[in-house]
């Protein structure tokens, strides 16, 4: 079955540095990858997502980039600020959110 | 607020006990679901619903009982529990159809003692 993984599982930035979070899938069926924001104690909010017929999509400071021949899809963001530090979570699905497969989550740090 | 509320937020319930998750959403979604999120893990699809009928049901023991009564609000049935059940439950909503937004509720965080 699909299995997504997730890099790092935890990553420290100085605040106003850039942090990539990479992530790989399985299933090259696959067309649909959103990532997830969930802020402590929070619940998880759609921040950004991709669809497989384009390779990039940006939204203000974040964007996501998706490589279908390699499998792996990155979230970027830039010029970090402390509202940033949240674990995120990506997950890729080939037809419907039932069946999003989920990767473990990246803790990011915002350093003052 | 993203329009899906659970409750109770806080739970702990002994290895016999019988208790029920609930979760409502007014955002006008036709699908629910029921996640279990463990520290440091994905996040497991444990039951979906759509159009009031469940059409997943991921390999869940049978102390997870689910119940849909309507399209607004789902529930989580929980009897003899193990310890190892504890983690957030959370519930989430979205339009039935191909990969849309799912709207997360804040969770349940349950204790089995």
């Amino acid at each position: 079955g699909e299995n997504v993984e997730q890099h790092p599982s935890t990553l420290s930035v100085q605040e106003g540095d850039s942090a990539v979070i990479k992530c790989t899938y399985s299933d090259s069926a696959s067309n649909y990858f959103p990532w997830y924001k969930q802020e402590l104690g929070k619940r998880p909010q759609l921040i950004i997502d991709i669809r497989s017929n384009v390779g990039e999509k940006k939204d203000q400071r974040i964007a996501v980039t998706l490589n279908k021949t390699a499998k792996h899809f990155s979230l970027h963001i830039t010029e970090t600020q402390p509202e940033d530090s949240a674990v995120y979570f990506c997950a890729a699905s080939k037809g419907s959110n039932y069946q999003l497969i989920w990767g473990a989550g990246t803790k990011l740090i915002i350093k003052p | 607020e993203t329009g899906v509320t659970q409750t109770p937020r806080h739970l702990v319930m002994g290895m016999t006990n019988k208790k029920s998750l609930k979760c409502e959403q007014h955002l006008g979604h036709n699908a629910m679901y029921w996640y279990k999120q463990s520290a440091k893990k994905p996040l497991e699809l444990m039951f979906v619903y759509s159009l009031e009928e469940r059409v997943e049901n991921n390999s869940v023991p049978s102390r997870f009982s689910p119940e849909c009564p309507n399209s607004s609000h789902l529930f989580l049935h929980l009897h003899t529990l193990q310890p190892e059940d504890s983690a957030l439950y959370l519930c989430a909503s979205s339009h039935q159809g191909e990969n849309t937004e799912a709207f997360f509720g804040q969770g349940t965080r349950l204790t089995v003692v």
